[in-house]
């Protein structure tokens, strides 16, 4: 079955320790990113990556670091930088960016992390 | 400043009736608009979508509309559910330079009340 898997589900964590977020697909695609959620709020984009070893910041990429060494994988660091890191944190991915295609906007979710600093 | 404005934060309907969840865009370079469907504690699914070439798209009990002169979506889910409880995201996309950007409306909550 192909799909994205997040882990853990459930993640704490004492201020002022780094924490990284798992996010695993296996549906092939290019495209890999970042959102984090906060209640009432929408989905704010926090980091992505069009390919493997080039990502670009969000729109809230500040305290945040990620990789991308390798197509199935992207994880997150949430750094003692972040003010507020208590979230949900959601990775998608899409099949990436085919001129001609918009289509393949559609991006598929993983099941998310919350995230709680104590 | 949104660009994708979901003005209802939440709608109640009753089982049966039709659930009408409005989207509007300020971006008139948006040519694909999607809407996702999300439950607590897990990630969107994705629910329809529809090219800017296209005023309609109709999948089961869920429809969509696009006006872009009034650059405004509705989703439309007839018979409404019980199961359709769930907060709903309003998507559209652009070329941002070389690649495809992405924007979220903030979600509309939906009750469909048995």
């Amino acid at each position: 079955d192909g799909g994205i898997t997040q882990s853990p589900k459930y993640l704490f964590r004492k201020e002022g320790q780094n924490v990284t977020l798992s996010c695993e697909q296996n549906l092939n695609h290019d495209a890999m990113y970042w959102y984090r959620q906060d209640p009432g709020q929408g989905l704010r984009l926090i980091y992505y990556s069009q390919i493997v070893n080039d990502f670009q910041k969000g729109d809230i990429a500040e305290g945040y670091s990620v990789s991308r060494e390798k197509k199935e994988s992207f994880p997150l660091t949430v750094t003692s930088a972040q003010k507020n890191p208590t979230a949900f944190y959601l990775c998608a991915s899409s099949m990436g960016e085919i001129p001609g295609l918009a289509g393949d906007d559609e991006q598929f979710f993983g099941p998310g992390t919350r995230l709680t600093v104590l | 400043d949104q660009q994708v404005k979901q003005n209802s934060p939440s709608l109640s309907v009753q089982e049966g009736r039709i659930s009408i969840l409005n989207c509007d865009y300020t971006n008139s370079m948006f040519d694909y608009f999607l809407w996702y469907k999300k439950y607590p504690a897990e990630g969107p699914t994705f629910l329809i979508s529809i090219s800017s070439i296209k005023d309609k798209n109709e999948d089961g009990r869920f429809t969509v509309f696009l006006n872009k002169s009034a650059k405004h979506l509705s989703l439309h889910i007839v018979p409404s559910q019980p199961g359709d409880s769930a907060v709903y995201f309003c998507a559209a996309s652009a070329w941002a330079g070389n690649n495809r950007k992405l924007i979220w409306g903030l979600g509309t909550s939906l009750a469909v009340n048995p």
